[in-house]
């Protein structure tokens, strides 16, 4: 069975002070890593896309990255606004293309 | 434009009533899909339409009853709800999985549902 753990559950971080988010996945052939960030009581804001290990993405201060067992998503001198719960999902195998599998996510929250 | 519409934001229901539940894409998706998310949970896939044909249906409760009826739309009808269906409800799109290796999925806002 698919699975995707996130960790930490919650994050606590002042301004400026870079970190890492972790998301570890066991999936049968994985065919997308997925990152969303999702304020309360919205939807999930799609984020990036990973495929293949050794991959990049960027966008502002996040950079998301991806290896054969999980994924970073490293925030580079945080602020305020960047409180969010971020979700990592996978897509996998041949039937389950159109499922996404969601970790728990993490909360982060920044203090100015 | 990567906007997925719903509406209502927000729906108190007792549990009787019967409403629905809207949601509209125009990004020429043909992929369109029903989540329900509690509180501090992730996502739960509820339903998936592929090409107006309902693709997955993770064994909801026949008091849920979701429509597509054209590639746009996506309804979700609500009849006889308990208290424990209250969430949040979120519709995605995305491209068809055809000839694609993955599928990026595009959320909308959600609608907050409160079942008395």
């Amino acid at each position: 069975e698919d699975q995707v753990t996130q960790s930490p559950e919650a994050l606590r971080l002042q301004e400026g002070e870079s970190s890492s988010l972790n998301c570890s996945y066991t999936v049968s052939g994985l065919r997308g890593l997925f990152w969303y960030r999702q304020d309360p009581g919205k939807g999930p804001e799609f984020l990036f896309t990973l495929y293949s290990a050794g991959e990049e993405k960027e966008k502002e201060r996040l950079k998301a990255t991806l290896t054969k067992k999980e994924s970073f998503l490293h925030i580079t001198a945080p602020k305020p606004e960047d409180s969010a719960t971020y979700l990592c999902a996978v897509q996998a195998g041949d039937t389950g293309f159109q499922k996404l599998v969601f970790g728990t996510g993490t909360r982060l929250l920044v203090s100015p | 434009d990567t906007e997925v519409t719903q509406t209502p934001k927000h729906l108190v229901m007792g549990m009787t009533n019967k409403k629905s539940l809207k949601c509209e894409q125009h990004m020429g998706h043909r992929a369109m899909y029903w989540y329900k998310q509690k509180a501090k949970k992730p996502p739960e896939l509820m339903f998936v339409y592929s090409y107006e044909k309902l693709s997955i249906n993770e064994s909801v409760p026949s008091r849920f009853s979701p429509e597509c009826p054209n590639s746009s739309l996506l309804n979700l009808h609500l009849h006889a709800l308990q208290p424990e269906d209250s969430a949040l409800y979120l519709c995605a799109s995305s491209q068809d999985h055809r000839g694609r290796i993955y599928n990026e999925q595009f959320f909308g806002p959600g609608t907050r549902l409160t079942v008395l």
